[in-house]
């Protein structure tokens, strides 16, 4: 069962230009994670935004969360050609408790190009 | 250097046989998780744990099995009984506080079927 599902599946942009993504999921939650994975490679955490929380920022990633609507979107500013990636969104399995599983989203495919 | 590892990187497997594959964490995490990636599919829930000696499984369970006699490690069985084991296999670990917190992903193992 797949808890988050990101939108669009592929995105390609040019070096400079603003990339967004969007997740969609079913249940409440108490808050919701985004991974970047580069090709064959393992995932890393990039930012955390809790239930309570609208909107985070770290660096250039811009993180909001709706809970009414349920979606979260990832902003990525002035892209670069190493943003080059997979981006997922995962919320937690259950209720949130600590130690449950992450449920991941099918993620979306950035191509920056220079 | 802190972090959580898998080996081997690549496996191959003959039909029928079992393979396992390797994660161990220096983290001092408490719970630990296998993942399923296949194209196009996202990660997927295999197994998970949340203290040694005790797992639970997830989405996808049949045809693997886990143990978990030590806290730093965490080994997948792929058995015979998984009839499309080829894949990219992920582990991952985080803290077991009250509020979430970040995973963190090994570097994953390509498993191919020959």
């Amino acid at each position: 069962s797949q808890q988050g599902e990101e939108d669009p599946q592929a995105l390609s942009i040019q070096e400079g230009e603003n990339a967004t993504m969007n997740c969609s999921y079913k249940t409440s939650i108490n808050n919701l994670q985004w991974y970047r994975q580069n090709s064959g490679r393992g995932l890393v955490h990039l930012i955390l935004i809790r239930s309570n929380e609208r909107e985070k920022h770290s660096g250039r990633l811009r993180v909001t969360l709706d809970t009414s609507k349920k979606s979260s979107s990832l902003l990525i500013t002035a892209s670069r050609a190493a943003d080059t990636a997979s981006y997922f969104c995962a919320t937690d399995k259950g209720q949130g408790q600590a130690g449950t599983a992450l449920i991941f989203g099918k993620g979306t495919t950035l191509s920056v190009s220079s | 250097d802190g972090g959580i590892t898998q080996s081997p990187k690549y496996l191959f497997r003959k039909e029928g046989q079992n393979v396992t594959l390797s994660c161990e964490q220096n983290l001092n995490h408490d719970a630990m998780y296998w993942y399923r990636q296949d194209p196009g599919q996202g990660l997927r829930l295999i197994y998970y744990s949340q203290i040694v000696n005790d797992f639970q499984k997830g989405d996808i369970a049949e045809g693997y099995s886990v143990s978990r006699e030590k806290k730093e490690s965490f080994p997948l069985t792929v058995t015979s009984a998984q009839k499309n084991p080829t894949a990219f296999y992920l582990c991952a670990s985080s803290t077991l506080t009250r509020r979430r917190t970040e995973a963190f992903f090994g570097q994953g193992t390509r498993l191919t079927v020959v």
